[in-house]
Formats: structure tokens, C-alpha cells, sequence
């Protein structure tokens, strides 16, 4: 069965500094990962995806995420953050023979002014 | 611009009470998620429809749950009987996948916050 973990449940950073959001992923054939954002009391948005092609996807708002095959992960990156990026962060995989998402548990990152 | 609606957006209802959430997808997605979200579970999927059919709903409690597609532009999820454990935030989502699901994102809708008390 495929999964997703996120092993933090909140990240804190100060603005200005590099963020990373960790996720990992556990699936038996070719994974589709993806990274979605929701600020409070709205619906989830899409960031980024990885399909195929260079591990390092760049996305919405400045976020780039690197899949690594080896590690099975798919980490959340930004150079700089910025205190309007505070909000809960999923990570979620699909395989190819599936249509629906399974998403990881929600990272919150709360970046400080 | 194209966005997913869903209403209501808050609902309290008292236990027993049949509850009805409805969605529009976006104009020309043919298909159509349910999620539900809570503290303890997360985001859980509940069904998702192709062209108003059902292709899974094996998330979904079927003794209380039902979700159904009457036509293109809506999608409903009802709860009869509502209980207490049924609070949370349900999610609609929708999409367009492509042939050599290349094209996969998701589109979601702002969320129904149900409360049953």
C-alpha cells in the first residue's frame, strides 16, 4: 500500500532563513508526489508536483521540492521564507494506476517575524 | 477565476439529523473527489467520481454515507444519520486526468465545516 509520512509536525523559522518541510514516501511502483499548502480555514492548494524528468520541481510562491529515488523522499524547499508562508503543508503521492491522492499527516510552519 | 464551490460552508445539526453537502466542480473536470478532514485523521479520502461514476468509495461509511453525481456540475455527499463522530471539514476536490496522467492536479474547494452535536 502506498503512504506518505511527514515526521514533523510543525516547523519554525525565522523569515529570511531557507525553510524544508520533510516528507517521505512509500510506494511498490513509479510514484506522482506532490505538495499542497492550506492557509486556516480555506481549501487545500496545489504548490508543486513531481512526475518524471529533473528531481528539482519548482512551484508556486518561490518553493521548490527535490525528489530523491534513493531516500524515497520529497522535501519542501524555499531559500527564503517569509511570514506570509505560515500555514499546513501536505505531501501526498499517487501511483500511476490510481486516480486519488493519499496525503501525509500536515506539516504547520510558522515562520517568525 | 474557475474555482471549486461547495456549500454550505458551516453547518451545525443535532444527532440523527440527515445532513446534505453539496459541490460544483470546475466546468470540464470529469472527476470528483471527497475528502474528509479532521485533527485525529487528517485528510482522509471518502470517494471519488469519473464522469459521474463512482470509481471508489471504499473510504466511506456505507451505512450512513452516500455520495452520487445527479449530473455534471454537482456532487453531493450526504449523512443520514448524522453523529457526532461525523464533525469535520469535508472536502471536495476536482480534476482532469489526462491519458498519461501527466496532468494530475487537484483543485479544492474552500470546505463544508460540519458540527453534530
Amino acid at each position: 500500500a502506498q503512504s506518505v509520512a511527514q515526521p514533523e509536525d510543525q516547523v519554525n523559522v525565522a523569515e529570511g532563513n531557507p525553510l524544508t518541510v520533510k516528507c517521505t514516501y512509500s510506494v511498490s511502483g513509479n510514484p506522482y508526489l506532490f505538495w499542497y499548502v492550506q492557509y486556516p480555514n480555506r481549501g487545500l492548494q496545489f504548490l508543486l508536483k513531481y512526475i518524471t524528468g529533473d528531481n528539482l520541481v519548482k512551484g508556486s510562491y518561490g518553493f521548490e521540492a527535490e525528489f530523491n529515488k534513493s531516500q524515497t523522499s520529497f522535501h519542501l524547499k524555499k531559500p527564503s521564507a517569509l511570514v506570509s508562508d505560515s500555514a499546513l503543508y501536505f505531501c501526498a503521492v499517487r501511483l500511476q494506476s490510481r486516480r486519488a491522492l493519499t496525503f501525509g499527516s500536515g506539516t504547520r510552519l510558522q515562520v517568525q517575524p | 477565476d474557475a474555482r471549486v464551490t461547495q456549500t454550505p460552508r458551516h453547518k451545525v445539526t443535532e444527532m440523527g439529523q440527515e445532513v446534505t453537502m453539496r459541490c460544483q466542480p470546475i466546468l470540464g473536470h470529469n472527476t470528483v473527489f471527497w475528502y474528509r478532514q479532521t485533527m485525529m485523521q487528517g485528510l482522509e479520502l471518502l470517494a471519488y467520481f469519473r464522469n459521474r461514476a463512482p470509481l471508489d468509495d471504499s473510504g466511506m461509511p456505507k451505512d450512513r454515507f452516500s455520495a452520487e453525481m445527479p449530473d455534471a456540475t454537482l456532487a453531493t455527499l450526504k449523512i443520514q444519520p448524522s453523529e457526532p463522530r461525523d464533525s469535520a471539514v469535508y472536502f471536495c476536490a476536482s480534476g482532469v486526468p489526462a491519458a498519461d496522467f501527466t496532468y494530475n492536479e487537484q483543485f479544492f474547494g474552500p470546505g463544508t465545516r460540519l458540527t453534530v452535536l
